[in-house]
């Protein structure tokens, strides 16, 4: 089945601890998203990639970081200087830009 | 950038009745729109898109209708039904961008 996969679905860190959520496509996508959702709002863009070695910042980016080192993988980084990493993550993948975007199942970080 | 504007947030109908959401963009280059429906605890799916050079689009009970003149755009559903009940979203792209509605919690009243 293709698609894209998330992991973990839940994710907990303690203050000032650096984690790192999961993305992973078989859909022989180029580019790569990720969003953050918070209750009550819309998606908002944190970092998005078009091909393998290269991405741009979104709306969002401070306290994030991630790479694109292979096609079928973006990983993000949530790290301590993100002062309210709190939220839900969503990973999406297109065939390009301004193509539909596919969603992963998202993954839910949580402070402790 | 752009902003997008999604109107209501809430929305409950009978079962069987139809339900409309609209949303306005505010950037004119915008030229993708598409809709997401998203459930508890799952990331949203495409449900139906349209772009700038086609004023409708329909898909089984669903439809969506563009005017670009006004920069707004609505989804349509038909003959409603409980698991139409979800959370939906509108977004319109601008170059490599999707920008992102708040969101209708749409419910089903059986």
């Amino acid at each position: 089945d293709g698609g894209i996969t998330q992991s973990p679905k839940y994710l907990f860190r303690k203050e000032g601890q650096n984690v790192t959520l999961s993305c992973e496509q078989n859909l022989n996508h180029d580019a790569m998203y990720w969003y953050r959702q918070d209750p009550g709002q819309g998606l908002r863009l944190i970092y998005y990639s078009q091909i393998v070695n290269d991405f741009q910042k979104g709306d969002i980016a401070e306290g994030y970081s991630v790479s694109r080192e292979k096609k079928e993988s973006f990983p993000l980084t949530v790290t301590s200087a993100q002062k309210n990493p709190t939220a839900f993550y969503l990973c999406a993948s297109s065939i390009s830009y301004n193509q539909p975007q596919h969603f992963g199942d998202g993954t839910r970080l949580s402070i402790l | 950038g752009e902003n997008v504007e999604q109107h209501p947030s809430t929305l409950s109908v009978q079962e069987g009745d139809s339900a409309v959401i609209k949303c306005t963009y505010s950037d004119s280059a915008s030229n993708y729109f598409p809709w997401y429906k998203q459930e508890l605890g799952k990331g949203p799916q495409l449900i139906i898109d349209i772009r700038s050079n086609v004023g409708e689009k329909k898909d089984q009970r669903i439809a969506v209708t563009l005017n670009k003149t006004a920069k707004h755009f609505s989804l349509h559903i038909t003959e409603t039904q409980p698991e139409d009940s979800a959370v939906y979203f509108c977004a319109a792209s601008l170059n490599e961008k999707l920008t992102f509605g708040t969101g209708t919690r749409l419910t089903i009243i059986p």
